[in-house]
């Protein structure tokens, strides 16, 4: 079992919608937990920090449910400049590094 | 410009031929880490330095060597190159590393894309 998962998608929506991604971590002592977003063939960039009582930023909304292990990520009118990659990517104290998800891929169309 | 500089971008080598994949940081970041992304996969993480003189392995060191003589440089040497190591390649760094520096924010070079034939 993958230490993080997430759904690969695609996920295609179009322009002005609502879409939310999932991501379930095996390790139960897991620390902190971060979305970041990729680009077609560029770099990871932190996208936000995920903390226990949820937060917000902007269009973007992410949660932490540590009882069932999954965060997610909450974009809320969808721009065509959201399509890219989102890496859901966890802090393991355990092994003292970020573990990373393979991603899930949002295509918004006109 | 704070920047994570790899070189080079694109390679295509063939079966043993030695190479290696430069990383400079000018944030004056104590962690570095290098990953490869492979599709499915995600990220995995190659080997990593905690600071100058301090390497590790991590996920998937095999056929891959580092060193951190320098706090700015971390380059990746690849001795005798297998086509299992094509692959998009990554160079990160943060200011430090493990739980005490932990900020999830991971500075990443642009990548190095390699083809082993």
């Amino acid at each position: 079992r993958k230490e993080v998962e997430q759904d690969p998608g695609p996920f295609n929506v179009p322009e002005g919608a609502t879409v939310a991604f999932n991501c379930t971590y095996s390790n139960s002592a897991s620390q902190s937990f971060f979305w970041y977003r990729q680009d077609c063939r560029k770099e990871p960039k932190l996208l936000m920090s995920v903390y226990s009582s949820g937060n917000e930023d902007g269009r973007f909304t992410a949660q932490l449910n540590r009882a069932s292990q999954y965060i997610s990520l909450l974009i809320r009118d969808s721009k065509l400049s959201d399509s890219a990659t989102y890496l859901c990517v966890v802090f393991s104290g355990g092994y003292n590094k970020l573990i990373f998800g393979a991603g899930t891929r949002l295509a918004v169309h006109p | 410009e704070a920047q994570v500089t790899q070189n080079p971008r694109y390679l295509i080598t063939v079966t043993g031929k030695k190479l290696t994949v430069t990383c400079s940081q000018n944030m004056n970041h104590e962690y570095m880490s290098w990953y490869r992304q492979d599709p499915g996969l995600g990220l995995r993480q190659i080997y990593y330095s905690m600071n100058v003189e301090v390497t590790d392995k991590g996920d998937v060191p095999e056929g891959y060597k580092v060193s951190r003589k320098e706090k700015r440089n971390f380059p990746l040497i690849l001795e005798s190159p297998s086509p299992n190591q094509t692959s998009l390649y990554f160079c990160a760094s943060s200011l430090r590393g493990g739980l005490a520096g932990n900020t999830g924010e991971l500075f990443f070079g642009e990548g190095s894309r390699l083809t082993v034939l």
